[in-house]
């Protein structure tokens, strides 16, 4: 089944640094890769999703990039916001969508002002 | 258009009892997954279903686990005999269609004492 290794697991930058968290997968049929946010005791939230046909995706401050032959995909953060503080998940699916997901462990990101 | 609903929210069972967890997808969404993360953790896809069919079921337990999704009326994951490791947050998301994005309700977190 798919492996899904999320670095670093802890993360803390200065308010207005750029934040980079980065996933490997090891599945090389997964073609969907999504990204939660989730605040403390609060549901997933899709931030920004990137399927394996395109390399970047970028939704305003948020992007992420994506390597099919590496098998790795980031997410980059720029003008970190103290309301950026949260735990990031990234995942990966070879049905194109939410079927048989398979997430990161997580990283806690710390915005500090 | 309400969002995935979840009930209930927390829910305490003690060891032995049956846990019952409800899901309302998305109005128009008729795919349905649950996803158990434990504390510190990512989450795990545990079952895909769709209106009276169980798609995937490949990450659900072989025992004392089941879910059902009616053709009337939400989504239930079924827990019998609880023991103190089934306490987790249990989350259930929704799509319109296979391989589109998900939507997370809240979650019920379930506590085994």
């Amino acid at each position: 089944g798919e492996n899904v290794e999320q670095h670093p697991s802890t993360l803390s930058v200065q308010e207005g640094d750029s934040a980079v968290i980065k996933c490997t997968y090891s599945d090389s049929a997964s073609n969907y890769f999504p990204w939660y946010k989730q605040e403390l005791g609060k549901r997933p939230q899709l931030i920004i999703d990137i399927r394996s046909n395109v390399g970047e995706k970028k939704d305003q401050r948020i992007a992420v990039t994506l390597n099919k032959t590496a098998k790795h995909f980031s997410l980059h953060i720029t003008e970190t916001q103290p309301e950026d503080s949260a735990v990031y998940f990234c995942a990966a699916s070879p049905g194109g969508g939410a079927d048989g997901l398979t997430f990161g462990k997580g990283t806690h990101l710390i915005i500090q002002p | 258009n309400a969002g995935v609903m979840q009930n209930p929210r927390h829910l305490v069972r003690r060891r032995g009892q049956e846990a019952r967890l409800r899901c309302s997808p998305m109005k128009g969404h008729s795919h349905v997954y649950w996803y158990r993360q434990l504390p510190e953790e990512g989450l795990k896809f545990m079952v895909y279903l769709q209106k009276e069919n169980i798609i995937d079921e490949s990450g659900m337990p072989k025992e004392r686990f089941s879910a059902e999704f009616p053709k009337e009326g939400p989504s239930i994951l079924r827990i019998q005999q609880v023991v103190r490791g089934d306490s987790a947050a249990y989350f259930c998301a929704s799509s319109p269609r296979q391989g589109t994005e998900a939507f997370f309700g809240q979650g019920t977190r379930l506590t085994v004492v």
